[in-house]
């Protein structure tokens, strides 16, 4: 079974400094991989994915991540984060085209003035 | 905009009552659609999957005679909370896979926030 290991549960960020999620799955194969991000009381919206391809993905609001499959990883970067980027972010992983997806637990972002 | 709408976006009841959430995909057929569970500041935990035209295939753990889903349609699944309980309180979201072969992205509703009291 797919696994997704988000080991930070909360991070701290000061805002205009660079930011890194970090995201570890557990599958058999090459995943789909994907990053979303949910405000308080809504839904999920969908910042980059990953399919095949080119390694280095990027996203909306100027996230980029980078799928290792040596590490696999799929860590989450911004290099200057903004207030309103702070969020819950999940990482998920699909393992077929038809499946539902493995979330891991979030990582709530908090961005200091 | 939004390619898949959920309705409503939360509702209390009491328990005892049923609830019914409905997951719309607004511009594409979706023969699959997918419904999840996130108590609060937890993860979102897949419930089942909703498959037009016949049974959902429901996670293990997850009670089917209390989640009932309903896809009749290829733009509309259900979700039936029955007999709910305060236990049962959470946010529940629905997603529809775009048709397109593997490289397929999943498309979230709004989310629903159910309270039982």
């Amino acid at each position: 079974a797919q696994s997704v290991t988000q080991p930070d549960i909360h991070i701290t960020v000061s805002e205009g400094a660079s930011l890194e999620l970090r995201c570890n799955y557990s599958y058999g194969a090459t995943p789909y991989l994907f990053w979303y991000v949910q405000s308080p009381g809504q839904g999920l919206q969908l910042l980059l994915k990953y399919f095949s391809g080119d390694t280095l993905v990027q996203g909306i609001k100027g996230f980029e991540a980078e799928f290792k499959r040596s590490q696999s990883s799929f860590n989450l970067r911004k290099p200057s984060v903004h207030w309103s980027d702070a969020a819950e972010y999940f990482c998920a992983v699909r393992g077929g085209g038809a499946d539902g997806l493995t979330f891991g637990k979030g990582t709530h972002l908090i961005i200091q003035p | 905009g939004a390619v898949v709408s959920q309705h409503p976006s939360w509702v209390i009841c009491k328990s005892g009552t049923s609830v019914k959430i409905e997951c719309r995909s607004l511009d594409f057929q979706a023969t699959t659609m997918f419904w999840y569970r996130q108590f609060p500041k937890q993860s979102l935990m897949l419930m089942a999957t909703s498959n037009e035209g016949s049974k959902a295939t429901y996670e293990q753990g997850v009670e089917k005679d209390k989640f009932l889903i309903n896809h009749a349609s290829l733009t509309l699944s259900t979700l039936t909370v029955t007999s709910a309980h305060p236990e049962d309180s959470s946010f529940y979201i629905c997603s529809a896979n775009r048709p397109g072969g593997g490289n397929t992205e999943a498309f979230f509703g709004q989310g629903t926030r159910l309270t039982v009291v």
